[in-house]
C-alpha cells in the first residue's frame, strides 16, 4: 500500500547545526510530496511541497529535494534556530484521489541554544 | 488564504458521553474538507473526508461519524466516546488536487476519561 516513512524522534540540536531529517514512501503512481510543521499547541502548516521528480522545494531555509530513484523527500536545513523547534510531517498524496494526504509519523526536533 | 476554526480548543469528557466537534471554513468555496486524528506519540490518519454538502467517505472503522450540513462547516461526532477516542482532531481544507496544500485548523485536545 501506499505509505510514508520518517526517521524516529526526537531530534535535539544545538542552535545553527545541521538538519536532515529522512524520509522515504512508497507509492504506486507518481505522488506529491510535502513538509508539514506543528509548533507547539498549534494545528499544521506547509512548510515545502514538490509535484515532480527532481523539484527542489525551500521555504525559511529549509530544502526537501524529490528522488524518484531513492523514493526519497529528505529534509535539510544548514542551521537550524530554536525557533524550529516542533514537530515534522513528510506526506503525500495521489493523483485522483481527493487531495487526502498520507502521513508519516513525525519528527519531533528540539534545538537548545 | 483560507482560515479554517475549530471548536473548542480543549474537551475532557466521560466514557460513553457523546461528542460534537465543529469545524468551519473561511476564505474559500466548494472546498474539500478532512478529519484527521493524531494520537499520542503517532502520526496522523485521516478519518473523513468530504467533496461536498452531504458527501462524507470515511477511512477507518470507528466509534465517529461526520456530517456537512453546509458548504464551509465540518461536524465530528460521537454518540459514545471510547477512551481510544483521545487525542488530537484537526480538520483540513483543500481543493482536492494532487498539488495543492492543504490548509489546517488548530486541533481540538479531546481527552476520554
Amino acid at each position: 500500500g501506499n505509505s510514508v516513512t520518517q526517521m524516529e524522534g526526537p531530534v535535539t540540536l544545538s542552535e545553527e547545526a545541521f538538519l536532515t531529517i529522512n524520509c522515504t514512501y512508497t507509492a504506486t503512481g507518481y505522488p506529491s510530496l510535502f513538509w508539514y510543521v506543528q509548533y507547539p499547541g498549534e494545528g499544521l502548516q506547509l512548510l515545502l511541497k514538490a509535484t515532480k521528480a527532481d523539484d527542489k522545494g525551500s521555504n525559511k531555509g529549509f530544502e526537501a529535494t524529490y528522488r524518484k530513484e531513492t523514493t526519497s523527500f529528505h529534509l535539510e536545513k544548514g542551521s537550524v534556530q530554536v525557533s524550529d523547534s516542533a514537530v515534522y510531517f513528510c506526506a503525500l498524496t495521489l493523483y485522483n484521489q481527493g487531495g487526502k494526504l498520507i502521513f508519516g509519523q513525525g519528527t519531533e526536533l528540539s534545538v537548545k541554544p | 488564504s483560507q482560515t479554517i476554526h475549530q471548536w473548542p480548543a480543549t474537551l475532557v469528557q466521560p466514557v460513553g458521553s457523546p461528542l460534537s466537534l465543529e469545524c468551519t471554513v473561511e476564505g474559500t468555496s466548494n472546498p474539500n474538507l478532512y478529519w484527521y486524528r493524531q494520537a499520542a506519540g503517532r502520526g496522523l490518519q485521516l478519518l473523513f473526508y468530504s467533496v461536498g454538502i452531504g458527501q462524507i467517505s470515511s477511512e477507518v472503522p470507528q466509534n465517529l461519524s461526520a456530517s456537512r450540513p453546509q458548504d464551509r462547516q465540518f461536524i465530528l461526532s460521537s454518540k459514545k466516546l471510547l477512551l481510544s477516542d483521545s487525542g488530537f482532531y484537526l480538520c483540513a481544507s483543500g481543493q482536492g488536487n494532487t498539488h495543492n496544500e492543504q490548509f489546517f485548523g488548530p486541533g481540538t485536545r479531546l481527552t476520554v476519561l
